[in-house]
């Protein structure tokens, strides 16, 4: 079965743009959430989609939002990029509630 | 917003030896999970606890889950150079929302 896979892989922007990451969920899981791992912290949970409608959201400004499609493919966006939002962006997907979640590798963002 | 402490935050030990990685949590939650994650990679799932009391094992690796001290432990015996990793323990706060522990960073010395 093909897994959770992001693009791209590694991106470069400057402050103040705009950046659209992708996620393809493994086959089978309608549930997918975002995750921005600082260099050496945990993942932070940035929010979850499920069927296409926000499930829940953490601690993250609005410039930070998503969409997940018929598909459940998903996507992050980040409006006004700051020098902190520099992270390693994780999706990952499950097959339902008590289930793992299982992570892409994720997209590393640097902001110059 | 659920608080999830790992404890110790670096741990390097001797092939051979046995040690605890801790994980406490501060709300109500009977899921927990622990990862393992290398250098420059994504997460790898290593146990799924869900109920008080639940033990898993695989390998070298023992995880159990205390729900009532909303408390994990990560286990390890004779650990070998393979281990060295870091480690994440995440509750599920409710409905896959997961709140991830700041890891342990594992250095198993030959």
């Amino acid at each position: 079965e093909t897994g959770v896979t992001q693009s791209p892989t590694h991106l470069i922007k400057t402050r103040g743009q705009q950046v659209t990451l992708r996620c393809s969920s493994q086959s089978g899981h309608n549930t997918v959430s975002w995750y921005q791992q600082a260099l050496g912290q945990g993942p932070q949970f940035i929010f979850q989609y499920y069927r296409e409608e926000e499930n829940g959201r953490g601690n993250f400004p609005p410039r930070f939002s998503g969409l997940q499609f018929p598909n459940y493919s998903s996507e992050l966006n980040v409006n006004a990029l700051e020098l902190d939002d520099s992270a390693l962006y994780l999706c990952a997907s499950s097959p339902g509630v008590g289930q793992p979640q299982h992570f892409g590798d994720g997209t590393r963002l640097s902001i110059l | 917003e659920l608080k999830v402490e790992q404890n110790p935050l670096f741990l390097s030990m001797q092939e051979g030896k046995n040690y605890t990685i801790y994980c406490n949590y501060s709300t109500t939650s009977d899921r927990l999970y622990w990862y393992r994650q290398d250098p420059g990679k994504s997460l790898e799932s290593l146990f799924v606890l869900l109920s008080n009391g639940a033990v898993k094992q695989e390998g070298r690796l023992m995880a159990s889950l205390d729900t009532k001290a909303r408390l994990s432990t990560l286990h390890i015996t004779a650990a070998v150079h393979d281990l060295s990793a870091t480690y994440f323990c995440a509750v599920d706060s409710g409905f896959n929302k997961f709140y991830f522990g700041s890891g342990t960073k594992l250095n198993v010395k030959p």
